[in-house]
């Protein structure tokens, strides 16, 4: 079976780091596209950014770039999503998604969600 | 404000036609293809169309969904109350390069 399995909720004050992440099985991990989506408390989806682990080329979305950092681990299968310095703004939860191996973007295969909080 | 526009929310009754749109431009639905994507409260997103009027499987055949020029749409006939959910337009942005999803339509089965 397809699978990816994040890593459980996370608290964190301001300025502190994180890294999260997201085990990927039943599939060849390094030929398909793994991204990350933010859903903000009651607000819609927005793509963060997609890594391919063969290579290690990522796609950032400009709103994301130089605030996060993707990468991957393809000894373990696994994808990460990082902060260096969290703000109470970067509460929300955090999706990872496998990409299609097509030209659609379209994402099958999505985390059950990491719920990320902020707070002093 | 989002580069790609949905209405907030649709509502319909059982056994109705309900459509979905979603509004953008030349460098995103002008161009790509456009996803759609279902969310039930408090799960994972889930692909519903893709690749513009493409079904993965297991999506019921009510669901369709069409594309013209730089507006897209999903299309639900027979509505059933499990339809009840928030919906997605996804599409990747050549200006932007990076996908850019709709900011979501909630549809209410009356």
């Amino acid at each position: 079976e397809v699978q990816l399995v994040q890593s459980g909720a996370e608290v964190r004050k301001p300025g502190e780091s994180l890294k999260i992440s997201c085990k990927a099985s039943g599939y060849n991990f390094p030929k398909h596209w793994i991204g990350w989506v933010r859903q903000m408390p009651g607000k819609g989806l927005e793509w963060m950014g997609i890594i391919y682990p063969s290579d290690s080329d990522i796609k950032y979305n400009p709103s994301f770039q130089g605030q996060v950092t993707i990468s991957v681990d393809n000894s373990i299968t696994t994808a990460y999503l990082q902060w260096n310095s969290l703000k109470a703004s970067d509460t929300a939860l955090y999706y990872c998604a496998r990409r299609q191996r097509d030209y659609t973007y379209a994402m099958d295969v999505w985390g059950q969600g990491t719920t990320v909080t902020v707070s002093s | 404000q989002s580069v790609v526009t949905q209405p907030p929310s649709v509502s319909g009754t059982p056994g109705q036609r309900v459509t979905i749109s979603c509004s953008g431009s030349s460098s995103n639905i002008g161009t790509n293809f456009v996803n759609w994507y279902q969310q039930l409260p408090r799960t994972a997103p889930k692909v519903f169309i893709y690749g513009n009027n493409q079904r993965p499987s297991g999506v019921p055949d009510r669901f369709s969904g069409s594309k013209s020029g730089t507006s897209a749409s999903l299309a639900i006939s027979g509505l059933q109350s499990e339809d009840e959910a928030e919906y997605y337009c996804a599409v990747w942005d050549d200006s932007l390069s990076a996908v850019v999803f709709g900011g979501g339509t909630k549809l209410t089965v009356l």
